[in-house]
């Protein structure tokens, strides 16, 4: 039964334009969403996170957008460049509990 | 050290024997994570430890995996008599505990593989 979904396992993006990738949930009783970034032997790093009880975070180039009637949330890179390829895992946290629940991952090729 | 340790890096073993994969988490973190990364796949929960309490077991795919971890130092990963579905990427993360943000800092992980 998987929570968390990210449908697209794959995503090439020309450097300079915007990466959109996207997740999404079942568990409505989630209230805490983050993303991390993987790359290649290395461990997944924490970049940005969003609370239920907010739509939208912002930190430099990265934002992510909350759509909780929809159980949807994306992750926009603007402008992408050729340092954000890698694998990119949203999360979800139940409240009250300090376990994550991760989805499956895409794979953000940026194109010089 | 500044982060969390995994070792070994890499591990080939044979169908059936036992493995164990060390964990060492970052000074000062009481919580401590096990996730595994199949080929393909996003990351597994296996288990989690916080503090003294009891660890959330919830993740352990059957009873050949077991984890300890002796107050808020190092774990261990065992998996006993493997088999081929096991090979994955195992990761261990590690959280101060207090003040949880959901940021976990992640090992580079163990590679298992078992022919």
């Amino acid at each position: 039964d998987q929570q968390v979904k990210q449908n697209s396992p794959s995503l090439s993006v020309q450097e300079g334009r915007i990466s959109i990738l996207n997740c999404d949930y079942t568990n409505s009783m989630f209230d805490y969403f983050l993303w991390y970034k993987k790359y290649p032997a290395e461990g997944p790093t924490f970049l940005i996170s969003i609370s239920s009880i907010k739509d939208k975070n912002e930190d430099g180039r990265f934002t992510v957008f909350l759509n909780k009637s929809a159980k949807h949330l994306s992750l926009h890179i603007v402008p992408s460049q050729p340092g954000d390829s890698a694998v990119y895992f949203c999360a979800a946290i139940l409240g009250g509990n300090e376990k994550l629940t991760f989805g499956t991952g895409t794979r953000l090729t940026i194109i010089p | 050290g500044a982060g969390v340790s995994q070792s070994p890096s890499n591990k080939v073993t044979e169908k059936g024997k036992d493995v164990e994969l060390r964990c060492d988490p970052i000074s000062g973190h009481t919580a401590l994570y096990w996730y595994r990364q199949r080929l393909g796949q996003g990351l597994e929960f296996l288990i989690y430890f916080q503090g003294n309490s009891a660890p959330d077991k919830s993740g352990l795919p059957s009873d050949r995996f077991s984890a300890e971890r002796t107050g808020e130092s190092v774990s261990t990963l065992t998996i006993q008599r493997t088999q081929q579905e096991d090979s994955a990427v195992y990761l261990c993360a590690s959280s101060p505990g207090t003040g949880f943000t959901g940021e976990l800092f992640f090992g580079e992980g163990s590679r298992l593989t078992v022919l």
